[in-house]
């Protein structure tokens, strides 16, 4: 299977809910990132992870990675219909080339 | 911060002509750029990556002669879509990073480009 792998691949909450998806990978790693991508747009960067980090916050985004496991959770608390989006992360082992996983679509009722 | 722009957004043309887009680094130079190739609901697939004044470095299973690449700039990389064909119909993003393969910036994304070859 392939490096970087999200779950679940889809996720529906309520506005207000929190939301955590999971991501797992196979080679060890430089450094881990999660994008957003709303539907037929770019992807933008949300956050990065380096490997000897176990745990970054940035707004409403927590990001936790346990490089024994090889996994990271993605955490957005307080959930907003804006937040709608495929979420992707990437790792970075290898002369920059970074590898997306398959995605999680998230989808937050108003 | 660090804006990349990719032209055109869409665009839609005929089977065997020639398809060009652009990726620029607007406010900071990239030595590297890299493009992917996204299908529906899937994820992104690294097509190859763009080095300044060098020849593009492409994955396994991508044809060099039917996606070129070029990167004469530090701020501008452009892929050619040659004799398109309706199975390149697809959603087409670069990316770009200020710091150094990304160490401490992550990755700009284009806003992508839409092909439909018709």
């Amino acid at each position: 299977s392939q490096q970087g792998e999200e779950d679940p691949q889809a996720l529906s909450i309520q506005e207000g809910e929190n939301a955590t998806m999971n991501c797992s990978y196979k080679t060890s790693i430089n450094n881990l990132q999660w994008y957003r991508q709303n539907s037929g747009r770019g992807l933008v960067h949300l956050i990065l992870i380096r490997s000897n980090e176990r745990e970054k916050h940035s707004g409403r985004l927590r990001v936790t990675l346990d490089t024994s496991k090889k996994s990271s959770s993605l955490l957005i608390t307080a959930s907003r219909a804006a937040d709608t989006a495929s979420y992707f992360c990437a790792t970075d082992a290898n002369a920059g080339k970074s590898t997306f996983g398959d995605g999680t679509t998230l989808t937050v009722k108003p | 911060g660090a804006v990349v722009s990719q032209h055109p957004s869409w665009v839609i043309c005929k089977s065997g002509t020639s398809v060009k887009i652009e990726c620029r680094s607007l406010d900071f130079q990239a030595t590297t750029m890299f493009w992917y190739r996204q299908f529906p609901k899937q994820s992104l697939m690294l097509m190859a990556t763009s080095n300044e004044g060098s020849k593009a470095t492409y994955e396994q299973g991508v044809e060099k002669d039917k996606f070129l690449i070029n990167h004469a700039s530090l701020t501008l990389s452009t892929l050619t879509v040659t004799s398109a064909h309706p199975e390149d119909s697809s959603f087409y993003i670069c990316s770009a990073s200020r710091g150094s393969a990304g160490m401490d910036y992550g990755y700009t994304f284009g806003s992508g480009t839409r092909l439909t070859v018709v």
